[in-house]
């Protein structure tokens, strides 16, 4: 089973709303990512997490928040977002940091 | 020069064809090869990995890889119109350092597979 859950699988936010987008795996992964994909470009990497621990951030603004409640889950807290962070948010996790990475289904997100 | 080049495409096919996908690396310490396949409005689905030189088959779908030239490929055989999506090359460095853990992707490549 390669299966990453991710919700909700669509969501309006206003720029001064506050959202959680929620990832979960149960596959014993022990690495856990987030990437943000633009229409016609490949996904760009925002965050990794290694043994729940941030080990990557892309120098992703603080309006980004990622949290790693535990080796399962995966949340990304958003705030004060901009219009130009409209896009498809994924969710991914591996076996470990150099694994092979399963993508989630996304979460499709626009800002007003 | 970017990190992971694939052919600019669009790539058109007629079905049963066989489709060849190409992508190109930069840094010579990349070990870990991966082809995804993006249907539009989807997320990228694994289509196979590579690690050691020569071909990996996996029914309709073989992987090339080349460190020596830094290049890997895919080749779809008797295409299908399903087959028709993005298909985004993928390396990462499993030595240590700041892009462990990193995958890179290529732009990817439409492909289209006409009946």
């Amino acid at each position: 089973d390669t299966e990453v859950t991710q919700t909700p699988k669509h969501l309006v936010m206003g720029m001064t709303n506050k959202k959680s987008l929620k990832c979960e795996q149960h596959m014993g992964h022990r690495a856990m990512y987030w990437y943000k994909q633009k229409a016609k470009k490949p996904p760009e990497l925002m965050f990794v997490y290694s043994y729940e621990k941030l080990s990557i951030n892309e120098s992703v603004p603080s309006r980004f928040s990622p949290e790693c409640p535990n080796s399962s889950l995966l949340n990304l807290h958003l705030h004060a977002l901009q219009p130009e962070d409209s896009a498809l948010y994924l969710c991914a996790s591996s076996q470990g940091e150099a694994d092979t990475q399963y993508f989630g289904p996304g979460t499709r997100l626009t800002v007003l | 020069q970017k990190e992971v080049e694939q052919n600019s495409g669009p790539l058109s096919v007629p079905e049963g064809a066989i489709a060849s996908l190409n992508c190109t690396y930069s840094d010579r310490v990349s070990q870990s090869f991966f082809w995804y396949r993006q249907y539009s409005g989807k997320s990228p689905e694994l289509i196979m990995s590579i690690y050691s030189n020569g071909d990996k088959e996996d029914g309709r779908f073989t992987a090339q890889l080349n460190k020596a030239s830094q290049y890997v490929s895919l080749l779809i055989r008797d295409s299908q119109p399903s087959d028709s999506a993005t298909y985004l090359c993928a390396v990462s460095i499993n030595a240590g350092g700041t892009s462990y853990g990193k995958l890179t992707f290529g732009q990817g490549t439409i492909l289209t597979v006409h009946p």
